[in-house]
């Protein structure tokens, strides 16, 4: 079993959808998670950065993370265009793991 | 499905030495492999893109005399970080990409300098 799991999509929704992206992870020992936006043979942006159970928001992303569960997800509200690209989870303790990725397509 | 593999895991080394890490794509060729460190409790950070047969692309404020990125063939890319000092201390992680542009992640590599 992976220690990181996430659905490599694709994902295609119209635009002003809301969005939900889904991590699982099997190691309890994860701190930090993370979440990426990376366009096409680009390096990885962060987009949301969380230690604690339960939802951050930054504008339309809101980050939740369930540790009892190992469960985390992003949601982002009102979808643009401009939002198509792949999402990355990521969590660290001693070390970091990633997703594989999801890729989502906003269709205007 | 696609692995890549990095050594060493971690390495621990006296300021001044050089220490190269090597990043392999196991069951794939990779044009493009990105490097990326990672401080304590922080995002991460790009560092170079290496495409194989050609120079790296480093990103502003990267020393490319200090990390030196080789990308020789399609299956390895190595970071060697020259005179290091406990400053580079860090948590180093190479990315490739598949020719399906789907990037996997290495495990990363630990560098404590002392």
């Amino acid at each position: 079993q992976k220690e990181v799991e996430q659905d490599p999509g694709p994902l295609s929704v119209p635009e002003g959808a809301i969005v939900s992206l889904n991590c699982t992870y099997s190691n309890s020992a994860f701190q930090y998670f993370m979440w990426y936006r990376q366009y096409s043979r680009k390096g990885p942006e962060l987009l949301m950065y969380t230690y604690s159970s339960g939802n951050k928001e930054d504008g339309r992303f809101t980050a939740q993370v369930d540790k009892s569960s190992k469960y985390i997800s992003l949601f982002i509200r009102d979808s643009q265009p401009s939002d198509s690209a792949t999402y990355l989870c990521a969590m660290s303790g001693s070390d970091m793991r990633f997703g594989a990725g999801t890729r989502l397509t906003v269709k205007p | 499905g696609a692995v890549v593999s990095q050594h060493p895991s971690w390495v621990i080394c006296k300021s001044g030495t050089s220490v190269k890490i090597e990043c392999r794509s196991l069951d794939f060729q990779a044009t493009t492999m990105f490097w990326y460190r990672q401080f304590p409790k922080q995002s991460l950070m790009l560092m170079a893109t290496s495409n194989e047969g050609s120079k790296a692309t480093y990103e502003q404020g990267v020393e490319k005399d200090k990390f030196l990125i080789n990308h020789a063939s399609l299956t390895l890319s190595t970071l060697t970080v020259t005179s290091a000092h406990p400053e580079d201390s860090s948590f180093y992680i190479c990315s490739a990409h598949s020719s399906t542009d789907t990037q996997y992640f290495g495990p990363g590599t630990r560098l404590t300098v002392l």
